[in-house]
């Protein structure tokens, strides 16, 4: 457990609107991760973070940007949300290497009407 | 995209059977994780595995690295009603471009009943 926690927990926007989903965690990880799960595709990577100000795309990056300017905070933003955005999100943190075990924060459910 | 196969999609099974899953992969993976989802919660670490063959055991679980490097597989002996939930499993490849990121399966939904 590293002490993630994710805010807010559930979310229901219009299309159109912006969004920004934050990730907090008070473990001194170095990486952070923001997924979305999807019934069928399990897990999937939208970007991650290597360090304050290192970001980097994931397998399903469109539509999505993030931001760290600290260590412990992890945002995703959708400028522009559309309803195939539509999932749960879930942050995930690993301490110093990408191939570290990376713990997850407990989501958040967000609708797009 | 995703690469991973993983099965069965879900399970219905009386309390005290076995449970196995696997998943496939089309590439080589240097480490296979085993994560449980509760619902409403985040995925939590089971089991990693790092080398080929790998046998690990955590209480009644037990999963296996494949000897081929592109499958694992994750078996939980006498099941009970706590261990109803989707298991993923996730994979690393060693490739550099990838370093540091997961692939998931879609998941095994596990129903218990009594």
């Amino acid at each position: 457990d590293a002490g993630i926690t994710q805010s807010p927990r559930h979310k229901v926007t219009e299309t159109g609107t912006p969004v920004t989903l934050r990730c907090h965690q008070t473990e001194n990880h170095r990486y952070m991760y923001w997924y979305r799960q999807d019934p069928g595709h399990g897990l999937r990577l939208i970007h991650y973070s290597y360090g304050v100000k290192d970001t980097d795309k994931g397998e399903v990056s469109d539509g999505y940007s993030v931001s760290r300017s600290k260590t412990e905070d992890f945002l995703l933003t959708l400028e522009s949300a559309t309803s195939s955005q539509t999932s749960v999100y879930f942050c995930a943190t690993s301490r110093d290497s990408g191939a570290d075990t990376q713990y997850f924060g407990p989501g958040t459910r967000l609708t797009v009407l | 995209g995703q690469q991973l196969n993983q099965s069965p999609q879900s399970m219905f099974i009386q309390e005290g059977e076995d449970v196995s899953m696997n998943c496939t992969s089309s590439s080589i993976f240097n480490t296979w994780l085993w994560y449980k989802q509760d619902p409403g919660e985040g995925p939590v670490l089971l089991i990693a595995l790092y080398k080929a063959g790998e046998l690990t055991s955590n209480g009644r679980l037990t999963a296996q690295f494949g000897i081929t490097r592109k499958d694992s597989f994750l078996n939980i002996s006498a099941s009970i009603p706590s261990d109803v939930g989707i298991y993923f499993c996730a994979g690393r490849t060693p490739a550099t471009d990838s370093w540091g990121k997961l692939q998931f399966g879609a998941g095994t939904q596990v129903v218990v009943t009594p």
